[in-house]
């Protein structure tokens, strides 16, 4: 079953912008980690953040995680029409387990 | 970085035909990998966990003798869709893990299914 949660489902901005998506989830985790999708695509990693972490940094993107409150944000700054595409997050539970992932949100950069 | 090769991209086939998708890790030995579905607009469902040298273990909902999966290798894992039918038609990914625990998946690209 569907254990995260991504708000907004669908974001439309202007290039430039700063875009922030927003993922919960429902029980204890080991890691929380952000993929993008362009459509039809396979995923591409973007960052994993652990469960004792609680902010992490690559490049335009910035993730904070908030173990008590059960959720994740995802910052790209200065946004490219070339980010347009899908954004889940995923978590695991524990060691080798399978990922669980949230419904994604769908970003739109308008040039 | 960590490739996994996912082939074929895009198969499309008349029902009752059985279609084999194959998910490679290039340059790291995978125990396990996991093969996902997911629908136009949707995300990623969990079909199931394949373990190399072992069954796989399947999620609730999902019938092993329809999608049959072997991780014969610590490289390759398999998934058959048997005697397709159009309600099959979807996108499956394979992901794999290099390390156990605290390391990302790597997905392949997926595959596109179209049963005619």
């Amino acid at each position: 079953s569907q254990q995260g949660e991504e708000d907004p489902q669908a974001l439309s901005i202007q290039e430039g912008e700063n875009a922030t998506m927003n993922c919960s989830y429902k029980t204890s985790i080991n890691n929380l980690q952000w993929y993008r999708q362009n459509s039809g695509r396979g995923l591409v990693h973007l960052i994993l953040i652990r469960s004792n972490e609680r902010e992490k940094h690559s490049g335009r993107l910035r993730v904070t995680l908030d173990t008590s409150k059960k959720s994740s944000s995802l910052l790209i700054t200065a946004s490219r029409a070339a980010d347009t595409a899908s954004y889940f997050c995923a978590t695991d539970a524990s060691g080798n387990t399978p990922l669980v992932f949230g419904k994604g949100t769908r970003l739109s950069v308008i040039a | 970085g960590a490739v996994v090769s996912q082939h074929p991209s895009r198969v499309i086939c008349k029902s009752g035909t059985s279609v084999k998708i194959e998910c490679r890790s290039l340059d790291f030995q995978a125990t396990t990998m996991f093969w996902y579905r997911q629908f136009p607009k949707q995300s990623l469902m969990l079909m199931a966990t394949s373990n190399e040298g072992s069954k796989a273990t399947y999620e609730q909902g999902v019938e092993k003798d329809k999608f049959l999966i072997n991780h014969a290798s610590l490289t390759l894992s398999t998934l058959t869709v048997t005697s397709a039918h159009p309600e099959d038609s979807s996108f499956y990914i394979c992901s794999a893990s290099a390390v156990f625990g605290n390391q990302p998946q790597h997905f392949g690209d997926g595959t596109r299914l179209s049963i005619l």
